[in-house]
């Protein structure tokens, strides 16, 4: 099993939308509704931001949000703000657990 | 408030093995609601799912990583550790453990983590 594929950097300014990907097979992210989204500051755990796909946990900005089509999920994110600066990843159920290799967000 | 702590030495010998623990506090492993997970990350790079252990004891591993990882559990400490034998540079990582809604695979708990280096 591969890991997913995300785009290694993306950025945008404050208060603009960007939208990372997340793009896997009909084995894993085009068979179940089972994608998270994590973001990661740097030396920090990371903290869960979106899961089943679309749902955002309780204390999650309402900023983010979550999609999928076919084999890609998407991560959204509008209202760019500077905090939102850190590297986002993906995973799949597939039985096993599959990782994006991760997305580079930078608020210009 | 769960919260997970890892524990372990930070500097193990080429060939020798990892050993890990997960303290759990908030919260009982003996759920069965959950999965217990060790997720690790080489530095610089992305995360790889290492594997779980279920309350029952039930495991699932990474099949690139199953033939040198074990994870256990201790219930009567709330804690669950990992062993990883035959280590090389390459296992050499920031190593997380968390919890895995088992109803839907996400992990909404994590430790802060812990750097383990592989080095002579």
């Amino acid at each position: 099993q591969s890991a997913l594929t995300q785009p290694a950097s993306v950025s945008g300014s404050p208060g603009q939308s960007i939208t990372i990907s997340c793009t896997g097979t009909s084995s894993d992210v085009g068979k179940y509704n089972l994608v998270s989204w994590y973001q990661q500051h740097p030396g920090k755990a990371p903290k869960l931001m979106i899961y089943e796909v679309i749902k955002r946990p309780s204390g999650v900005s309402n900023r983010f949000s979550g999609s999928k089509s076919g084999n890609t999920a998407s991560l959204t994110i509008s209202g760019l703000q500077a905090e939102d600066e850190a590297d986002y990843y993906c995973c799949s159920y597939a039985n096993s657990r599959l990782f994006g290799g991760g997305t580079k967000l930078t608020v210009l | 408030q769960v919260q997970l702590q890892e524990s372990g030495p930070g500097l193990v010998k080429p060939s020798q093995t990892l050993f890990l623990t997960c303290t759990v506090s908030g919260g009982s492993i003996s759920s069965d609601d959950y999965y217990w997970t060790w997720i690790r990350q080489p530095p610089g790079k992305g995360l790889e799912w290492i594997g779980y252990i279920y309350y029952s004891g039930s495991t699932y591993y990474n099949p690139s990583l199953k033939s040198r990882v074990t994870i256990s559990l201790d219930k009567s400490k709330n804690q669950f550790s990992l062993k990883l034998s035959s280590v090389t540079a390459a296992d050499t990582a920031v190593y997380f453990c968390a919890r895995e809604v088992s109803s839907g695979t996400w992990f909404d708990y994590w430790g802060q983590g812990t750097l383990v280096t592989v080095s002579s």
